[in-house]
């Protein structure tokens, strides 16, 4: 699996848009760029997920450059609830690998009124 | 609500208690994980599942067992735990094992070993 590379922690403040950043070097041809949030003591909620180019739904936006080395998580006009750690995840399960699902350290975003 | 349920959500064990965990899905998924997520670190993947079939298995103690008798359900059977085995407990569950396959989280189980 790729390994992914996050900052630890962002602040930003409410209504300002706000764009996350995933590293992914060694992202394999079959692999999908997957996104999700957890907040304290609840478990892990799928954002987006995409395989190239941009990808928008209700919730965020996510840019992936044609190198597919990285990945951008945006968020528009956040609020205090967006306050949560974001994780970026690869994996594809192709060829009979299980897609593990590992979690990195992912992204603190920190939300101020 | 995930349509993933865990049982029960908070849990206090001695080190010499038996107790099992409990995961429910209704999502007619066919993987399911467990994960444990000890204070501010990462997720750490401990079981996966398919099918009902054990497909990982990450150097957890055998004080951990897993138990998946159906594709809706995962039990996670503890015993002779130790303090540092206080965490938050995360089941997941998704349709495959695919790696473009969303996985779907349960609201956890915290324990906590006296």
């Amino acid at each position: 699996l790729a390994k992914t590379t996050q900052p630890i922690s962002m602040d930003s403040y409410e209504g300002q848009e706000v764009n996350i950043t995933c590293s992914h070097n060694n992202i394999a041809t079959n692999d999908y760029i997957t996104w999700y949030q957890q907040f304290p003591s609840q478990g892990p909620r799928f954002i987006i997920q995409g395989y190239k180019t941009k990808v928008t739904n209700e919730v965020a936006s996510l840019f992936i450059p044609a190198d597919r080395k990285s990945s951008t998580l945006s968020l528009p006009r956040v609020s205090l609830s967006d306050t949560a750690v974001y994780y970026c995840l690869v994996g594809d399960g192709y060829g009979g690998a299980t897609n593990k699902l590992i979690f990195g350290t992912g992204t603190l975003l920190a939300v101020q009124p | 609500e995930t349509g993933v349920t865990q049982t029960p959500r908070h849990l206090v064990m001695g080190m010499t208690n038996k107790k099992s965990l409990k995961c429910e899905q209704h999502l007619g998924h066919n993987a399911m994980y467990w994960y444990k997520q000890s204070a501010k670190k990462p997720l750490e993947l401990m079981f996966v599942y398919s099918l009902e079939e054990r497909v990982e298995n990450n150097s957890v103690p055998s004080r951990f067992s897993p138990e998946c008798p159906n594709s809706s359900h995962l039990f996670l059977h503890l015993h002779t735990l130790q303090p540092e085995d206080s965490a938050l407990y995360l089941c997941a569950s998704s349709q495959d094992t695919g790696g473009w396959t969303e996985a779907f989280f349960g609201q956890g189980t915290r324990l906590t070993v006296v």
